[in-house]
C-alpha cells in the first residue's frame, strides 16, 4: 500500500466517548500533520510532528491528544467532544528537506452527536 | 501570520473552455505553493507544487505560475473538461516548522 491512509473514513461518537484516529504513511517521510476541515473555513493545522516530535500545535483544545509513536504512523485521541467539532480530519506528510511536497490522505469524516 | 486567498470563491463554465484560477498570499518568504484538488467528501490531491525559486510547473492540461515578489499564482486549466469538477486549494509552506497555510479554495463546475 502506497501513500496517506486514515482509518477510521467516518466516525459517529457521542459527547462522553473516546475514539482515536489513525494516519499510516508509507513514503518514508520525516514530518505528520493533523488539519481540520469545517464547512466554510480554510483547513486549519492542528498539530505537527517533525521526527517524531511535536513542533506546533497551534492552540488546539486539550480534547484532542495527538500522539505519534514512530516516523509512519500519527493517532489523534479524542474525548469529551462537542458538536462544533464535527469536520473532516485530515492527515499528512511530507519530508522536510527537499521539495517539501505534502500529501494527504482520504480524511475521516467525524460527526459528534 | 501569512494569509492565502482565492478568487473566485465559485466558477462554472462550459465544456472546453480555458480558465485560471487565482492565488494570493500575503508574506512572500514562503518555501513552496501546492495546488491541490478536492472531491466532496475526499481527502486532497496533489497537482502541481511551484518551488519558490521557480516561476512555472505543467502537468498535462494543469498550468501553474507563481510570482513570489508579488504573492501570486494562477492556476490555469486548458480544455476543460466536467471530470475536472471539483474543489481547487492553493497553500503555501513557510519551511520549517511550519504547516501549510491554506485558501478557501475555488469550487469549479463544469458543464457538459
Amino acid at each position: 500500500e502506497t501513500g496517506v491512509t486514515q482509518t477510521p473514513r467516518h466516525l459517529v461518537m457521542g459527547m462522553t466517548n473516546k475514539k482515536s484516529l489513525k494516519c499510516e504513511q508509507h513514503l518514508g517521510h520525516n514530518a505528520m500533520y493533523w488539519y481540520k476541515q469545517s464547512a466554510k473555513k480554510p483547513l486549519e493545522l492542528m498539530f505537527v510532528y517533525s521526527l517524531e516530535e511535536r513542533v506546533e500545535n497551534n492552540s488546539v483544545p486539550s480534547r484532542f491528544s495527538p500522539e505519534c509513536p514512530n516516523s509512519s504512523h500519527l493517532f489523534l485521541h479524542l474525548h469529551t467532544l462537542q458538536p462544533e467539532d464535527s469536520a473532516l480530519y485530515l492527515c499528512a506528510s511530507s519530508q522536510r528537506s527537499g521539495s517539501g511536497e505534502a500529501f494527504f490522505g482520504q480524511g475521516t469524516r467525524l460527526t459528534v452527536v | 501570520k501569512q494569509e492565502v486567498t482565492q478568487i473566485p470563491a465559485a466558477l462554472s463554465v462550459p465544456e472546453g473552455e480555458n480558465l485560471v484560477l487565482n492565488c494570493s498570499f500575503t508574506d512572500s518568504a514562503i518555501y513552496n505553493l501546492q495546488w491541490f484538488r478536492q472531491d466532496p467528501g475526499k481527502g486532497l490531491t496533489s497537482l502541481l507544487l511551484i518551488q519558490s525559486s521557480q516561476r512555472e510547473q505543467t502537468s498535462g492540461r494543469l498550468n501553474a505560475s507563481l510570482d513570489k515578489s508579488s504573492g501570486r499564482s494562477t492556476l490555469y486549466i486548458a480544455a476543460s473538461q466536467p471530470g475536472d469538477s471539483a474543489t481547487y486549494l492553493c497553500a503555501v509552506w513557510g519551511g520549517g516548522a511550519d504547516g501549510l497555510t491554506f485558501g478557501k479554495g475555488t469550487h469549479l463546475i463544469i458543464q457538459p
